[in-house]
């Protein structure tokens, strides 16, 4: 089945400074990419994903690249704010079989901004 | 106007009991997830519905036993509770299938303690 690795576990950054956070995944057929943030004590929430057939995508502040042929992917997120800090998820899906529709996700990564 | 809701919120019980947490929807989705987070915040999912019909079924232990009495509705039923059990989880639920690209949206968690 897949598995996605995500790295680091831990980033602390200073305010208006640049986070990127990374992952790679296994299975080549993987093809839909989100990410979620979950804030401290909340539920997770969809921030960005891309599709396979997109190197990048960009929603303001964030931006998400992915290299297919190296099946990593990874989360940018520009002039960080403090309110930014959260866990942040990658996940890729799964086809076929009993996995058809699966999300596997990322270890987290927990981001503190620093004011 | 809660899109999706969990109860109970919290949830303290003694090994070996057995109890359900339940789980509704109001976005007329058709696909519904239980996931579990532990202590490291990894997220797993566990099970998921697709218009009350079982299309992931990750290796789980048979005390966890899903229901979907229709598809506005998910429960997480769970015998002889164990310490290993307590955790944080999530239902969530999606248009479609959440691995082709439907977002999706989860409910505000159930903290189960198992003492």
């Amino acid at each position: 089945g897949e598995n996605v690795e995500q790295h680091p576990s831990t980033l602390s950054v200073q305010e208006g400074d640049s986070a990127v956070i990374k992952c790679t995944y296994s299975d080549s057929a993987s093809n839909y990419f989100p990410w979620y943030k979950q804030e401290l004590g909340k539920r997770p929430q969809l921030i960005i994903d891309i599709r396979s057939n997109v190197g990048e995508k960009k929603d303001q502040r964030i931006a998400v690249t992915l290299n297919k042929t190296a099946k990593h992917f990874s989360l940018h997120i520009t002039e960080t704010q403090p309110e930014d800090s959260a866990v942040y998820f990658c996940a890729a899906s799964t086809f076929g079989g009993t996995s058809y529709g699966k999300l596997t996700f990322g270890q987290g990564t927990i981001l503190t901004v620093h004011p | 106007d809660t899109a999706v809701s969990q109860t109970p919120k919290y949830l303290v019980t003694q090994m070996g009991n057995d109890k359900s947490i339940k789980c509704e929807q109001n976005l007329g989705h058709d696909t519904m997830y239980w996931y579990k987070q532990d202590s490291k915040k990894f997220l797993k999912i566990m099970f998921s519905y697709n218009n009350k019909e079982l299309i992931i079924n990750e290796t789980v232990p048979n005390r966890f036993s899903p229901k979907s009495p229709d598809k506005a509705h998910l429960n997480l039923h769970i015998n002889s509770l164990e310490l290993g059990d307590s955790a944080v989880y999530f239902c969530a639920s999606s248009l479609g299938l959440a691995g082709v690209g439907e977002t999706q949206y989860f409910g505000p968690g159930t903290r189960l303690l198992v003492l």
